[in-house]
């Protein structure tokens, strides 16, 4: 039959606030958390990660926060831009020998308004 | 430093036919993975190679397969396209394990 789309969760945002991109996760086993960025008509990219034994996470200009409790990962971003107008993907690395395997979630729509 | 290219940008094949898909990856990068992306099922991972060797595979039936050379390029071919193989094809590069990816901009392949 005819595959339906996914229907991507959206968040908008005022540039200059600050975003928070929630996701749920599936494996309690998984030993990395990743977050990429994906722009209209590019590839993923890499933008944080935090290992299953960390609780929190800092970059430049992001934030990801691990609660293994309730298996949720979240990336905040501080004075959203303009440019941060993408689609964020979690992903998933289960260690082992899961060898180049990412698991990547639906996604989140971000669009910032300037 | 060259990121990752995937070559060709956009194809059209048709159903039944064959195609090869290549990736360049970064310089120094040995591993290789290959992901398809479409609406339907988002993001999913095909297989990765290391060092020449399939390390690891996808759920994908055997029409998708794929080889690594000596200077880390990879290939992916798909035999016997079907309309549902339409898809944007990743191919990401990395140091060890994949946890920190590098993707190219993709192939998009649409099958008619």
């Amino acid at each position: 039959g005819e595959s339906v789309g996914l229907h991507l969760p959206t968040l908008s945002v005022q540039e200059g606030d600050n975003s928070i991109i929630n996701c749920a996760y599936s494996n309690s086993a998984s030993d990395y958390f990743i977050w990429y960025k994906q722009e209209s008509g590019k590839g993923p990219q890499f933008i944080i990660d935090i290992r299953s034994n960390m609780d929190k996470r800092q970059g430049q200009r992001v934030t990801v926060l691990l609660n293994k409790t309730v298996k949720h990962l979240s990336l905040q971003i501080a004075a959203t831009q303009p440019g941060d107008s993408a689609v964020y993907f979690c992903a998933e690395y289960a260690g082992g020998t899961s060898y180049g395997k990412l698991t990547f979630g639906q996604g989140t729509i971000l669009t910032v308004h300037p | 430093k060259a990121g990752v290219t995937q070559t060709p940008r956009y194809l059209i094949k048709t159903r039944g036919q064959q195609v090869t898909l290549s990736c360049s990856p970064i310089s120094g990068h040995r591993s290789v993975s290959w992901y398809q992306q479409t609406p339907g099922q988002g993001l999913q991972f095909l297989f990765e190679y290391f060092s020449e060797t399939q390390r690891n595979k996808g759920n994908f039936p055997g029409r998708f397969s794929g080889r690594q050379f000596s200077n880390s390029r990879s290939e992916m071919n798909v035999s016997t396209l079907e309309l549902g193989d339409s898809a944007l094809y990743l191919c990401a590069s990395s140091v060890g394990q994949g946890i920190e990816a590098f993707f190219g901009q993709g192939t998009r392949l649409t099958v008619v």
